[in-house]
């Protein structure tokens, strides 16, 4: 398995709070992305990173916003939680952008 | 706007037999496909890939078949066993976008 975890791998929050949520790698990965799976949707790429420091928005951009100071972490941050968030999130991460992903084990995370 | 669609919400097979899961896209400028596999609780597994310029790739059980002129990939699963029963993804990649079908939920049944 690559080596990937998240946390938290739960979260239960309320309405209007910020909530950060972190994915860590040990593969020396350049590419890292953060999705979420919602029934019905499959996987929707919110925003990935292709370096330190360098990020671009995916399908799903919108209340999100990331952050990678260092390789092997990427943050996800919800400034301001809504319950439209309420959501199963993944990290996955690759060698180069079109190899395959290998994803993390999810964050799940309920917004009241 | 979904550019991958799994038209197939569920899939039950018996032990032995083969399970064929289904995927079609829209975008013909997609150049590599993907199927993955989950299981409850877990984040979802690769299992097998096709670049655009093959059309067919083979692992074992698992076949990928693609048909550009038809925007279609197929994942065949040949005998099928109990521990496949999971849901699967097809996926479809060009650059750094890569979009997934919802998702096909498959019973193999003893």
């Amino acid at each position: 398995d690559a080596g990937i975890t998240q946390s938290p791998r739960h979260k239960v929050t309320e309405t209007g709070t910020p909530v950060t949520l972190r994915c860590h790698q040990t593969e020396n990965h350049r590419y890292m992305y953060w999705y979420r799976q919602d029934p019905g949707h499959g996987l929707r790429l919110i925003h990935y990173s292709y370096g330190v420091k360098d990020t671009d928005k995916g399908e799903v951009s919108d209340g999100y916003s990331v952050s990678r100071s260092k390789t092997e972490d990427f943050l996800l941050t919800l400034e301001s939680a809504t319950s439209s968030q309420t959501s199963v999130y993944f990290c996955a991460i690759s060698g180069q952008g079109t190899d395959t992903q290998y994803f993390g084990p999810g964050t799940r995370l309920t917004v009241l | 706007d979904q550019q991958v669609k799994q038209n197939s919400p569920s899939l039950s097979v018996q032990e032995g037999r083969i399970s064929i899961l289904n995927c079609d896209y829209t975008n013909s400028m997609f150049d590599y496909f993907l199927w993955y596999k989950k299981y409850p609780a877990e984040g979802p597994t690769f299992l097998i890939s096709i670049s655009s310029i093959k059309d067919k790739n083979e692992d074992g059980r698992f076949t990928v078949f693609l048909n550009k002129s038809a925007k279609h990939l197929s994942l065949h699963i040949v005998p099928s066993q109990p521990g496949d029963s999971a849901v699967y993804f097809c996926a479809a990649s060009l650059n750094n976008d890569m979009r997934f079908g919802a998702g096909t939920r498959l019973t193999v049944k003893p």
